[in-house]
C-alpha cells in the first residue's frame, strides 16, 4: 500500500510567520502534489512536483513555494502566513499505472 | 466557472436504500472521471473511475454512470451503509493519469442513517 505521511496534523501559526510542511511518499512515485482544501471551493492545486527538483505551478501558487530536493520528500512553504492561507492542506502522488491519487491525512493550519 | 459541478451539497438517505450522487461537467474534452471519498480529518481515497469509452463501471455496491451527451455522471450506492457518511468529490481529466489537468467538483456530503 502506497503511504502518504504529512509530518503536522494541525498547526497555529502567527500572520507573518514562515510555514514549512512536509509530505513523504514511501514508494519511489514521481508525481507529487499540494493541494488545499476550503469548505465552498473544493481542492485546489497548489503545486506540482514531477520529478526531484522539478516543479509546475498549480492553481492557486500565490503566496507558496515548493521544494523538491529528494525524490520522497515534498515540501510546501508559506514564506509569510496571512489568515487567509488558513486551511487544510492535503499532499499527494500518483501511480504512474492507474494514475490514482494517494493522499497523506492532511495538515490543518490555522493563521491567527 | 466550475468545469465541474455538483450541484447537490449534501445528501441524506436511509441505510438499506439507494444513494445517488450526481455530477455535471462543462468541458466536452473531459475523458476520464473519478470518484473520491472523502471522511473527515482525512485525505480523500480513490472510490471509482470511468472512461469515456463506457457508460457504466460497477465495484461491489458502487457503481459510475456517465452520460456522455449530457455531460452528466452519477455514482450510486446500493445498498447504503452508516460507514458510507462522507464527502464525495467528483473529478474530471481530458486523460486517464493526468492529475496534473484534474478538474474537482465541490464535493457532496453523504449522510446516511441507521
Amino acid at each position: 500500500d502506497v503511504k502518504v505521511t504529512q509530518s503536522s496534523r494541525y498547526l497555529v501559526k502567527r500572520t507573518g510567520e514562515k510555514v514549512f510542511l512536509e509530505c513523504v511518499q514511501d514508494m519511489d512515485h514521481e508525481n507529487m502534489f499540494w493541494y488545499r482544501q476550503d469548505p465552498g471551493l473544493g481542492l485546489r492545486l497548489i503545486y506540482f512536483s514531477y520529478d526531484v527538483k522539478m516543479k509546475e505551478k498549480g492553481d492557486i501558487p500565490e503566496g507558496y513555494s515548493v521544494s523538491r530536493e529528494k525524490k520522497e520528500r515534498f515540501s510546501l512553504i508559506l514564506e509569510s502566513a496571512s489568515t487567509n492561507q488558513t486551511s487544510m492542506y492535503l499532499c499527494a502522488t500518483d501511480t504512474p499505472h492507474t494514475g490514482e491519487l494517494f493522499f497523506g491525512e492532511g495538515s490543518r493550519l490555522t493563521v491567527l | 466557472d466550475q468545469q465541474v459541478k455538483q450541484n447537490s451539497p449534501s445528501l441524506s438517505v436511509q441505510e438499506g436504500r439507494i444513494s445517488i450522487l450526481n455530477c455535471d461537467y462543462t468541458n466536452s474534452m473531459f475523458d476520464y472521471f473519478l470518484w473520491y471519498k472523502k471522511y473527515p480529518a482525512e485525505g480523500p481515497t480513490f472510490l471509482i473511475s470511468i472512461s469515456s469509452i463506457k457508460d457504466k463501471n460497477e465495484d461491489g455496491r458502487f457503481t459510475v454512470f456517465l452520460n456522455k451527451s449530457a455531460k452528466h455522471l452519477s455514482l450510486h450506492i446500493v445498498p447504503s451503509q452508516p460507514g458510507d457518511s462522507a464527502v464525495y468529490f467528483c473529478a474530471a481529466s481530458p486523460r486517464a493519469g493526468n492529475n496534473r489537468k484534474l478538474i474537482w467538483g465541490l464535493g457532496t456530503s453523504l449522510a446516511v442513517n441507521p
